[in-house]
């Protein structure tokens, strides 16, 4: 079974500092795959990045960067100086092959909370 | 492209009633999912499918029957609403490759 651990149910910082959000996952597949979600405050989910489980590097896309570490089962994710915009509910995600349907299992979500 | 539309956006039900979720994308894309977002729970997964005319049981389906008998439509049904099924409920699509892409959502609440 599968299985995603987001241990930060809310995060709070005031805008400009940095902030990582932690994700912690569980698999026996030797493939699969992580994503991080979006969900601002209107409610719609947004998809920000996948990493397969073949691909450590780390990736930066403008303020935000993503540290994928096997060893450790962990795919943190970190804004740098986080803006208000940057204020919603961010899902880690894992999901197998498409052998298995590609289902995605969610972690249970941080809310971060960006202010002023 | 519309991407994935969900029917309607907000629905009230009476215990009992029965009602049918609308899931359509104009992606062309043989998965399709439907998930149960619950606060402080995350998105779990309730039945999806891996092409047209098929469909499999995801983590909690029990209470919903689906149906994907177009391959852009994929529909959610409950037959006797129960208020354990006031939830917020998406639909995704996906075509070869892993990415989900999610609808808007439909918030059901059962009175």
């Amino acid at each position: 079974a599968q299985k995603v651990t987001q241990a930060q149910t809310e995060i709070s910082v005031v805008e400009k500092e940095d902030v990582t959000l932690d994700c912690v996952y569980e698999t026996r597949d030797t493939t699969y795959y992580l994503f991080w979600y979006k969900q601002p405050p209107s409610g719609e989910l947004v998809f920000l990045i996948r990493r397969n489980s073949f691909d450590e590097q780390n990736e930066i896309s403008g303020r935000y960067s993503w540290n994928f570490q096997k060893s450790t089962s962990s795919f943190n994710f970190t804004i740098t100086a986080s803006q208000v915009v940057d204020s919603a509910v961010y899902f880690c995600a894992l999901s197998g092959e498409e052998t298995s349907g590609s289902r995605l299992t969610f972690g249970e979500g941080t809310q971060l909370t960006v202010n002023p | 492209n519309a991407g994935v539309t969900q029917t309607p956006k907000f629905r009230v039900l009476k215990t009992g009633q029965s009602m049918t979720l609308l899931c359509a994308q104009d992606m062309n894309h043989e998965y399709m999912y439907w998930y149960r977002q619950d606060p402080g729970m995350g998105l779990r997964l309730i039945h999806y499918s891996v092409g047209e005319g098929t469909t499999a049981k995801g983590e909690v389906p029990d209470g919903y029957n689906v149906s994907r008998l177009k391959k852009q439509n994929f529909l959610l049904g409950l037959e006797s609403a129960a208020p354990s099924q006031t939830s917020v409920y998406f639909c995704a699509s996906k075509s070869v490759g892993v990415t989900q892409y999610f609808g808007p959502g439909t918030r059901l609440t059962v009175l």
